[in-house]
């Protein structure tokens, strides 16, 4: 079955450092790809989806690259401000089949002062 | 354009009691998703629907869980005879033709 990979569960770095968190995934179609921010007692809020044209999605000075060859949807940003610590979740979607998602689990990123 | 609503915000059970969730989604979108959240864990698929109609309910224990959305508008979750296991937060989510779900914020339950 579809499946995503997030394997930091907790990245903790210093405002204005980038912010990489990695996403892999694991499908047998051609998937579309989801990064959702949840701040705290919040609901998952979409931030970045992938495009069927390579085009990179940008949101809040955030992006990310699919990456078919690898199977990769890694989020980047250049400088982390404070506001960005929350969690972060990559999913995919069956597209055709009704758009449910499957998420990973999940990334906490914390940014110190 | 409102959100997703979901009520209630918070439900405290002992274990073998029911609950309800409801849910109105965003005007005009035909598909809602539920989902469930156990803490620090992300979102899993419990069931959804295409206007009345269960497209995929695989994932719910079908002998505890009901779901269902009558006229393709709002929708019950409800759990027949809670566990603690079913500790968790339950999303109601909804999307349109843009292939984008928005979720509401979530009725966090606690099963004691």
């Amino acid at each position: 079955g579809d499946s995503v990979t997030q394997t930091e569960g907790l990245v903790t770095l210093t405002e204005g450092l980038p912010v990489m968190l990695n996403c892999t995934y694991q499908s047998t179609y051609s998937p579309f790809l989801f990064w959702y921010v949840q701040h705290l007692n919040e609901a998952p809020k979409l931030l970045l989806k992938s495009f069927t044209d390579n085009k990179r999605p940008e949101h809040q000075g955030f992006h990310a690259t699919l990456h078919k060859s690898s199977s990769s949807f890694h989020l980047q940003k250049s400088s982390a401000q404070l506001s960005d610590s929350a969690l972060y979740y990559c999913a995919l979607s069956d597209g055709d089949m009704g758009y449910k998602l499957t998420f990973g689990t999940g990334t906490s990123l914390l940014v110190d002062p | 354009e409102a959100g997703v609503t979901q009520s209630p915000r918070y439900a405290v059970l002992q274990e073998g009691q029911a609950v309800s969730f409801w849910c109105d989604p965003i005007s005009g979108h035909d598909t809602l998703y539920w989902y469930q959240q156990p803490r620090d864990q992300g979102p899993q698929l419990l069931v959804y629907f295409r206007d009345e109609a269960v497209i995929d309910n695989s994932q719910l224990p079908s002998d505890r869980f009901s779901a269902v959305r009558p006229k393709g508008t709002n929708s019950t979750l409800k759990i027949q005879s809670a566990k603690q296991g079913d500790t968790a937060t339950y999303l109601c989510a909804s999307s349109g033709t843009k292939n984008t779900l928005y979720f509401g914020a979530g009725t966090r339950l606690s099963v004691l």
